[in-house]
Formats: C-alpha cells, structure tokens, sequence
C-alpha cells in the first residue's frame, strides 16, 4: 500500500527558509509513471498548487511561487523536498505531498500544519 | 492561470436529496478536470477525472459532467458521510494544476 508522510519543522521565522521532506513508501519514486507533487492549503480556502518534480529531476512551478520554490527529489532515499525561502506569514498553510499520475492527485500524505511567525 | 470557480459556497441538504454542485473555468480545460472530496482534518481524495469517470472505490450515486468551460458534480442521494467540502480542479496544463474555492455540503 502506498504511503506518503511529510516531516520537518512546524515552525518557521520570516524571511527563514520552509523545508519539508516527503517521505515514500510502497512505490519508488523513479517510476517513470508519476510526478511527485506538493500542494498546501490555507484553512476555508481550496488547495494551491505548488509544484511537482518527475523522476528524471525535472519540476514545474507555480509562477507565482517560482522565484522562491525549489523541489527535488533523492532517488537513495525514496523521498522529495520542497524549500521555500523567503517566507511570510502568507505561507502559514497545511502543506501536503502527493503522487500525481497524468489525470489525478491518487495519493496524499496526511498534511502537516507550518506555521510561520517569529 | 485557469482560474476556477465554484457555485454554491455552501449547501444544505436533506438525506436522500439529489445535489448538483457547479464548477466553472475562466478558460476552456476540455475534460481535464477533477473532484475531491475533503472531510475535516484529512486530505482531499480523488472521486472524479477526465470530467466524468468514478475513481477507484467511489461510489455510484457521485457522477460528473460536463467539458470545455462547465462542469458539475451530482450525488444522487445524499448520504451522512457525503457532509464534506468538494473541489474541483484542472489538469489541462498538466503537471500544473489550479483548484476551485469549494462547496461545503453540509446535511440537514
């Protein structure tokens, strides 16, 4: 059964840098099916897509985000990370991994609260 | 960017009822476009893609419709544990992705 779970901090100060690692389970993340994606949430509003990495090393951004998202992925550790610098409290947000296939999010991580504030 | 939206903000229904939830895009996606569910406190999972096609486990009475630039989502009877906040979500760009606002169903 696949499994998605994030880790890292839960807070972060302006203007630090936001890292989380997703961690998988179940399925290896150099399947040439999937992109590995993140998305976060903000509560009573929809979910935002931030980016995603495919098994080759190639990411696609949210324009709005792009200038301070990276993501990437480690194939020894079955894992992938986002970093967000530059962050403000606008950033505060539930942010969760997922396997993408070409029609559907089919897998979530339980989602994990960042908080950002000093 | 596609821009989504969805109508109603929220909806209450009695058990049974029919509900139809609306989503509309600023652009046409022709038929790259998801609904998921949400319950407090969890992810969003899949129920619907490619516009009209059940994910794995979902059941029968969640159908969707529509293409281009008009979509909707209908529960045939609406069940207790249908209470939830549903999104829906385009692929047409695909990898990138843009999700609605939501409609929050809630039961009478």
């Amino acid at each position: 059964q696949l499994q998605l779970h994030e880790s890292g901090p839960g807070l972060v100060k302006p203007s630090e840098t936001l890292s989380l690692i997703c961690t998988v389970s179940g399925d290896s993340i150099s399947s040439a099916d999937f992109y590995w994606a993140w998305i976060r949430q903000t509560p009573g509003k929809g979910p935002e897509w931030l980016g995603s990495v495919y098994f080759s090393g190639r990411t696609h951004y949210n324009p709005s985000l792009k200038s301070r998202l990276t993501i990437s992925l480690d194939k020894s550790k079955n894992n992938f990370s986002v970093r967000l610098t530059s962050v403000t409290a606008a950033d505060t947000a539930v942010y969760y991994c997922a396997r993408q296939s070409e029609l559907e999010l089919d897998y979530w991580s339980p989602g994990s609260l960042v908080t950002v504030s000093s | 960017e596609i821009v989504m939206t969805q109508s109603p903000v929220t909806l209450s229904v009695s058990p049974g009822e029919r509900v139809t939830l609306s989503c509309r895009a600023s652009q046409t996606v022709t038929n790259s476009l998801a609904w998921y569910q949400q319950k407090p406190g969890q992810p969003p999972r899949v129920l619907i893609y490619g516009a009209s096609t059940r994910a794995s486990g979902v059941p029968a009475r969640f159908s969707g419709g529509g293409s281009g630039t008009e979509f909707t989502l209908t529960i045939s009877s609406l069940q207790s544990e249908d209470s939830a906040v549903y999104y829906c979500q385009q692929y047409n760009m695909w990898p990138s992705l843009t999700f609605g606002g939501g409609t929050k169903v809630e039961i009478k």
